[in-house]
């Protein structure tokens, strides 16, 4: 039972045409995180919702922004993906931020630039 | 950014055997230790996380060994099956947000019949 889903599994878009990623979690978790993996790299964490507040990282490029309109969905917005925005996009949740709040991981979507 | 690094970049053991994987921090605030599993087309997953008050913590098959004074910590799998294949991240980060773990380069396990 997936209990951090994200949609679509696969995306592919143009060079400069706006994208948007989904994710949905059925675990009623106050935290979501998004997350970029290249291929062969680390995730690397690109901003984080905690309830309602949004906490962007200072190297997250401004072409990437998120949406939270509710608890269980949350999206990210590419507002012109380049060649170099291809990659693997993670959603995480934790109930909270502690230590004992395991993250949970989607699936993924993997997005192809043309 | 404060940097984990992470060793080996992929790793071959044979069934039965003892897999390891090293990584090192640099912050010495960082207290959240984790290591996570992922397999191809996958997120990763959560397999064990420590903090610095215990050298050791082990689950089932996976232990994780912590040196805070060389600020050290590793995964050793006891008994590697291929299941077990798969990449693995360390993770150094704090406790009050353990999704703002910076994470290691990852590691190929390849785990041999």
């Amino acid at each position: 039972d997936a209990m951090v889903i994200q949609n679509p599994r696969y995306q592919v878009t143009q060079f400069g045409k706006p994208v948007t990623l989904s994710c949905s979690q059925t675990l009623n978790h106050n935290v979501m995180y998004w997350y970029q993996q290249k291929s062969s790299q680390a995730p690397k964490l690109l901003f984080h919702y905690y309830d309602k507040d949004f906490n962007n990282e200072a190297d997250t490029p401004d072409n990437f922004q998120s949406r939270r309109p509710n608890t269980s969905f949350c999206f990210l917005d590419i507002r012109s993906p380049g060649l170099g925005d291809a990659a693997m996009y993670l959603c995480a949740t934790s109930r909270d931020k502690g230590f004992n709040e395991k993250l949970f991981f989607g699936s993924g979507t993997q997005l192809s630039v043309l | 950014q404060q940097q984990v690094k992470q060793s080996p970049q992929s790793l071959i053991v044979q069934k039965g055997g003892i897999s390891i994987i090293n990584c090192a921090y640099e912050n010495t605030a960082f207290d959240y230790f984790p290591w996570y599993q992922q397999f191809p087309g996958k997120g990763p997953a959560l397999l064990i996380a420590i903090r610095p008050d215990v050298s050791e913590k082990k689950e089932g098959r996976f232990t994780i060994s912590f040196n805070k004074s060389a600020k050290q910590f590793s995964l050793h799998i006891m008994d590697s099956q291929p299941g077990d294949s798969a990449t693995y991240f360390c993770a150094a980060g704090k406790t009050t947000n353990a999704g703002k773990s910076t994470f290691g380069d990852g590691t190929t396990l390849t785990v041999k019949p």
